[in-house]
């Protein structure tokens, strides 16, 4: 129940494409759902996040889709470019950000 | 991140010995996390401590064992080094005062077991 699955494991997709990334979760009681980029070297970095009061979070080209009757949520990348190119997790959280659970990763690649 | 800052960067051990990896914040947050990376499995929780009095573990604690010096550092040891310790691993802070626990990580050390 404290799982959090992500899918794809890895994406390849055309500048100016739409990247999308996917993830679901069992337990109910999470109430934070953010995603972080992770650059080859360097820390995952948070990205964009998003409560389940919500269906949907814009930030740029970065949009964060919420299902709560689904238990999924997904981050779109819109208008992808090449430094967008980097290492994605979503994780989901409850009572106010104790007990991160982070997906496995999805790696994306997007070609010049 | 600058403010999170974790020594070594890269580390060759070998099976058997003891070794230590450091973490160090310049954010003034109470909370400080170590995660172990493979690929494919995400980020495992290993330990983490909500102020210098507390220490808990994590998914992954056995093998680890880690120690809250001052609230800017927060270290890990693993006492006997085997092979499928060879991970990435990032050290994170937060602070309780923050409304969801925003993490921040550091650039990760690269550790191998031979």
């Amino acid at each position: 129940q404290q799982q959090v699955k992500q899918s794809p494991q890895s994406l390849i997709v055309q500048k100016g494409g739409i990247s999308i990334i996917n993830c679901a979760y069992e337990n109910t009681a999470f109430d934070y759902f953010p995603w972080y980029q992770q650059f080859p070297g360097k820390g995952p970095a948070l990205l964009i996040a998003i409560r389940p009061d919500v269906s949907e979070k814009k930030e740029g080209r970065f949009t964060i889709s919420f299902n709560k009757s689904a238990k999924q949520f997904s981050l779109h990348i819109m208008d992808s470019q090449p430094g967008d190119s980097a290492t994605y997790f979503c994780a989901a959280s409850m009572n106010y950000g104790q007990n991160f659970v982070f997906g496995p990763g999805t790696r994306l690649s997007v070609l010049p | 991140d600058a403010d999170v800052t974790q020594t070594p960067r890269n580390r060759i051990t070998k099976t058997g010995k003891r070794i230590m990896l450091e973490c160090s914040q310049t954010k003034g947050h109470d909370r400080m996390y170590w995660y172990r990376q493979d690929p494919g499995l995400g980020l495992q929780l290993i330990y983490y401590s909500f102020d210098v009095k507390d220490i808990n573990k994590g998914e992954i604690s056995d093998g680890y064992s880690v120690s809250r010096q001052a609230q800017a550092k927060f270290s890990l040891s693993l006492e006997s080094a085997i092979p499928n310790q060879t991970a990435l691993y990032f050290c994170a802070t937060s602070d309780s005062a923050g409304l969801y626990n925003e993490q921040f990580f550091g650039p990760g050390t690269r550790l191998t077991v031979l």
